[in-house]
């Protein structure tokens, strides 16, 4: 059964304390890895797509890595600004349309 | 601004009433898709229209109806709503290339 685990479930850092998100997962064969940002009262919004073991994608304080169980998202010198629930999703490579769901990760970052 | 438009964003109902949670959205996708939310769980398929004309079941159908009226528009229905369907739910259309989801901004639904 197809499956995403995301840890810790929520995380509290100091301004500028690096760290990182884990997101593992089960399937029988990835068609790709997505990373979403939640704000609270607002829907996910998209930060990355990852598609093979190896790949890595950049996007200001945030780099997402992947092997073959699992993705890390790495926060770099966060800012209060990037306090929210970061989603992690899988879609197997036999579906063309669903998307399994981890329940999130709520960052918290303190000034 | 392109996006997608659901409405209502907030309403409570009571056990066995029924009501129709819209969804429009302005990218010119053709998939749209109906996922609820809870707390402590990720993100659940209800239905899901690959295309004007067509929908399908997700993880979570029992207790919903959907109508894609257009390619704009895609309507999620509770006719007998219950304490159990209290959630948030989110329309969603995915880009032209396959991958990445745009969300609404969702409805927070509780049934007493």
């Amino acid at each position: 059964e197809d499956q995403v685990t995301q840890s810790p479930e929520a995380l509290r850092l100091q301004e500028g304390e690096s760290s990182s998100l884990n997101c593992s997962y089960t399937v029988s064969g990835l068609r790709g890895l997505f990373w979403y940002r939640q704000d609270p009262g607002k829907g996910p919004e998209f930060l990355f797509t990852l598609y093979s073991a190896g790949e890595e994608k950049e996007k200001e304080r945030l780099k997402a890595t992947l092997t073959k169980k699992e993705s890390f998202l790495h926060i770099t010198a966060p800012k209060p600004e990037d306090s929210a629930t970061y989603l992690c999703a899988v879609q197997d490579q036999d579906s063309n349309y669903q998307l399994i769901w981890g329940a999130g990760t709520k960052l918290i970052i303190k000034p | 601004n392109a996006g997608v438009t659901q409405t209502p964003k907030f309403q409570v109902l009571k056990t066995g009433q029924s009501m129709t949670l819209q969804c429009a959205q302005d990218m010119n996708h053709n998939s749209m898709y109906w996922y609820r939310q809870d707390p402590g769980m990720g993100l659940r398929l209800i239905y899901y229209s690959a295309s004007e004309g067509t929908t399908d079941k997700g993880e979570v159908p029992n207790g919903y109806n959907v109508s894609r009226l257009n390619k704009r528009e895609f309507s999620l229905r509770l006719e007998s709503a219950a304490p159990s369907q209290t959630s948030v739910y989110f329309c969603a259309t995915i880009w032209a290339g396959g991958y990445g989801y745009t969300f609404g901004s969702g409805t927070r639904l509780t049934v007493v």
